[in-house]
């Protein structure tokens, strides 16, 4: 059972460039969310889906665009890198509920 | 003005002793709680949960309190072990999230480290 599973799990971006993160859940979950960790500054949530082609904005959402086409699928994406965006990324997906379940993480370094 | 303030980033606690970890809460609206584990290099994991109708929560050598007029709670973990060591984060739902649709709020989270 996989769970929650990211892709990439580290990437290196120059500024500027784009790219997209990758979460799928095999759960059948309805709700799926993307934070970001800073040092020190715990988790932030960035975007979120209550369902199959919905999307909400987090509290940290400047820069990142965010896609579910498939209810199994959330893609977040940035357009434009920016040093700032250095973070590690967590993708997280729960059924309707508290029952939170979070995947590994994929570390993002902007250069 | 963060809501939600776990104010010990670290702890230091002897093997077989009780742990302790404190979180405050400013916002009233608050009617879930949870707590989640996260060691190095993986995904949070969730520990335990309360209901702000409850004032206490136990599971195993894991018992959350909550003291809603304080706006605070704790985690205590008893006997603390090796394997305790991680960081802890506190987390929140909203009474308005519709069931926690809209996410949780974290704090910024506490290391606690067990000395053998």
């Amino acid at each position: 059972n996989a769970g929650v599973t990211q892709t990439p799990k580290f990437r290196v971006l120059k500024t500027g460039q784009s790219m997209t993160l990758l979460c799928a859940q095999d759960m059948n979950h309805e709700y799926m969310y993307w934070y970001r960790q800073d040092p020190g500054m715990g988790l932030r949530l960035i975007h979120y889906s209550v369902g199959e082609g919905t999307t909400a904005k987090g509290e940290v959402p400047d820069g990142y665009n965010v896609s579910r086409l498939k209810k199994q699928n959330f893609l977040l994406g940035l357009e434009s890198a920016a040093p700032s965006q250095t973070s590690v990324y967590f993708c997280a997906s729960s059924p309707r509920g508290y029952g939170y379940t979070f995947g590994s993480g994929t570390r993002l370094t902007v250069v | 003005d963060q809501q939600v303030k776990q104010n010990s980033p670290s702890l230091s606690v002897q093997e077989g002793r009780i742990s302790i970890l404190n979180c405050d809460y400013t916002n009233s609206m608050f009617d879930y709680f949870l707590w989640y584990k996260k060691y190095p290099a993986e995904g949070p994991t969730f520990l335990i949960s309360i209901s702000s109708i409850k004032d206490k929560n136990e599971d195993g050598r894991f018992t959350v309190f909550l003291n809603k007029s304080a706006k605070h709670l704790s985690l205590h973990i008893v006997p603390s072990q090796p394997g305790d060591s991680a960081v802890y984060f506190c987390a929140a739902v909203l009474k308005t999230s519709g069931g926690g649709a809209d996410g949780l709020t974290f704090g910024k989270g506490t290391h606690l480290i067990i000395q053998p």
